[in-house]
C-alpha cells in the first residue's frame, strides 16, 4: 500500500474562482489518478496524471477546466478552474504500483457557492 | 463503456446479521476489487481477486470472482456497527488495464 495525503481536506469557494488540490505520496509510484465523486454518487475518473508529460483525460473532462501537474513520482496537483456550484464534489487522488490495484487518498471536499 | 452494476444500492440491517452484495458486468474482467468508503474518507481496498473462481477472505469479509468473469460478490458475516459505509466493486479498464471503473456502490447501515 501507500500513504497518501491531500491538501486541502476541504474548502468552500466562490463561483468563478479556482482551487488547486495537492496529492503527496510517501514513496515513488508508477501511476497517479484523479477522480471526482459527486454527492451520493460513485467515483468517476477525471484523468491519469503522467510524470513529465500532459495528463490523459477521460471523456467529459478537459485540460482547461481541470489542469493537472505531475512534476515527479510522488506528487501531483489538480486544479478546478472557474468553479461553479456543479463542481461541488469530493476530489480523490489514487496511486498504483501494481497494474490494477489502486490506493486512494482521503479526498478533498469542495463546496462551491 | 464497461459498466459495473452493483446491488443492492442500500441495506439496513441488524447488528449480527450477514450481508451479501454483488456486482455484475456485461463484459469480462480479469480482476475484481472491493473497496469500502467510510464517511468522510477515501475508499480503502478490502479484497482483490485475480482469478476466476477465486474465493478470498479478509477477516469477516469474503469475496468471490465469478466463474464467468462477469460477476463478483462480497459477503460480510456477523455485521458490526463499524461495517457502516459504502462498498464499491471495481474492475480495470483501458488498453493497459491500469484504470478502474466503479460500481454504483452499496450503502450499508447497521442498527446496533
Amino acid at each position: 500500500s501507500a500513504v497518501i495525503s491531500q491538501k486541502p481536506s476541504r474548502d468552500i469557494c466562490q463561483r468563478g474562482t479556482s482551487l488547486t488540490i495537492q496529492c503527496q505520496v510517501d514513496s515513488q509510484v508508477t501511476m497517479m489518478f484523479w477522480y471526482r465523486q459527486q454527492p451520493g454518487q460513485s467515483l468517476t475518473l477525471i484523468a491519469t496524471a503522467n510524470q513529465g508529460s500532459e495528463a490523459t483525460y477521460e471523456s467529459g473532462f478537459v485540460i482547461d477546466k481541470f489542469p493537472i501537474s505531475r512534476p515527479n513520482l510522488t506528487f501531483s496537483t489538480l486544479t478546478v478552474s472557474n468553479m461553479s456550484p456543479e463542481d461541488s464534489s469530493i476530489y480523490l487522488c489514487s496511486v498504483s504500483r501494481a497494474q490494477e490495484t489502486q490506493y486512494f487518498g482521503p479526498g478533498t471536499r469542495l463546496l462551491v457557492l | 463503456g464497461q459498466q459495473l452494476n452493483q446491488s443492492p444500492q442500500s441495506m439496513f440491517i441488524q447488528e449480527g446479521e450477514d450481508v451479501s452484495m454483488n456486482c455484475t458486468s456485461s463484459s469480462i474482467f480479469n480482476t475484481w476489487l472491493w473497496y469500502k468508503q467510510d464517511p468522510g474518507e477515501g475508499p480503502v481496498l478490502l479484497i482483490a481477486l485475480y482469478k476466476a473462481g477465486e474465493l478470498t477472505s479478509n477477516g469477516r469479509l469474503t469475496a468471490q470472482f465469478g466463474i464467468t468473469r462477469k460477476d463478483s460478490f462480497l459477503n460480510i458475516s456477523a455485521s458490526i456497527p463499524s461495517d457502516v459505509g459504502i462498498y464499491f466493486c471495481a474492475g480495470p479498464i483501458g488498453n493497459a488495464g491500469n484504470m478502474l471503473t466503479f460500481g454504483g456502490g452499496t450503502r450499508l447501515m447497521v442498527k446496533p
